[in-house]
């Protein structure tokens, strides 16, 4: 029990565009989720945590306007990367706050690549 | 704010214990945890810890003081697909919940 279903697993996009990634909570409601950044041989950076029905809060330092998320229902939360450039290349996990388990249960990861 | 510190990277050889050292610096503790990670892939869990102790787990073992600001994961009788990451996490905020990853440390298991 207790997975997180995170698409796509990897993604190549030019510049410029736009790119969603989507997190579900497959067997358990996630009221919070929250999405992470890694870059290469560094660890994981809270990006924003993910509230249902409520805007989301971002860390310090990332541009909310750019890293858009949204968490309409229980079980789904999107993150979308507007206007990508190289340097957003990384790769992105979300987490889902399980309050059954008193854990987190982590998507498989999205590695984003610019172009 | 909240600061974790681990070492960058270790190397321990097949068969050996390694301690890896986490001290952390937070206000609203909550918990917290062990993670390894191997690379292009997500962290899986190992151990959570809330009070002070030793929580052990199979190989795995994980220490808390809370007083210290410090924990430790030992590592027994290692193997080499025991050659991972492995992050200290801070889960703190009280109802917030937020989950802050140290630095990493990097282990590599030799023969």
């Amino acid at each position: 029990g207790a997975v997180v279903s995170q698409h796509p697993s990897w993604v190549i996009c030019k510049s410029g565009t736009s790119v969603k990634i989507e997190c579900r909570s497959l067997d358990f409601q996630a009221t919070t989720m929250f999405w992470y950044r890694q870059f290469p041989k560094q660890s994981l950076m809270l990006m924003a945590t993910s509230n249902e029905g409520s805007k989301a809060t971002y860390e310090q330092g990332v541009e909310k306007d750019k890293f858009l998320i949204n968490h309409a229902s229980l079980t789904l939360s999107t993150l979308t990367v507007t206007s990508a450039h190289p340097e957003d290349s990384s790769f992105y996990i979300c987490s889902a706050r399980n309050t059954q388990k008193n854990g987190y249960t982590f998507g498989s990861g999205t590695r984003l690549t610019v172009v | 704010g909240q600061n974790i510190d681990q070492p960058t990277e270790m190397t321990a050889t097949e068969g050996a214990i390694v301690q890896i050292n986490c001290t952390y610096q937070t206000s609203g503790f909550n918990g917290l945890f062990w993670y390894q990670q191997h690379a292009g892939e997500a962290p899986t869990f190992l151990s959570y810890n809330v009070l002070d102790g030793l929580e052990e787990k199979g190989r795995f073992s994980s220490f808390l003081s809370r007083s210290k600001g410090y924990s430790y994961l030992l590592l027994k009788e290692l193997q080499m697909k025991d050659s991972a990451s492995y992050l200290c996490a801070l889960n703190y905020g009280g109802a917030t919940n937020k989950l802050i990853f140290g630095t990493g440390t990097l282990l590599a298991v030799q023969p």
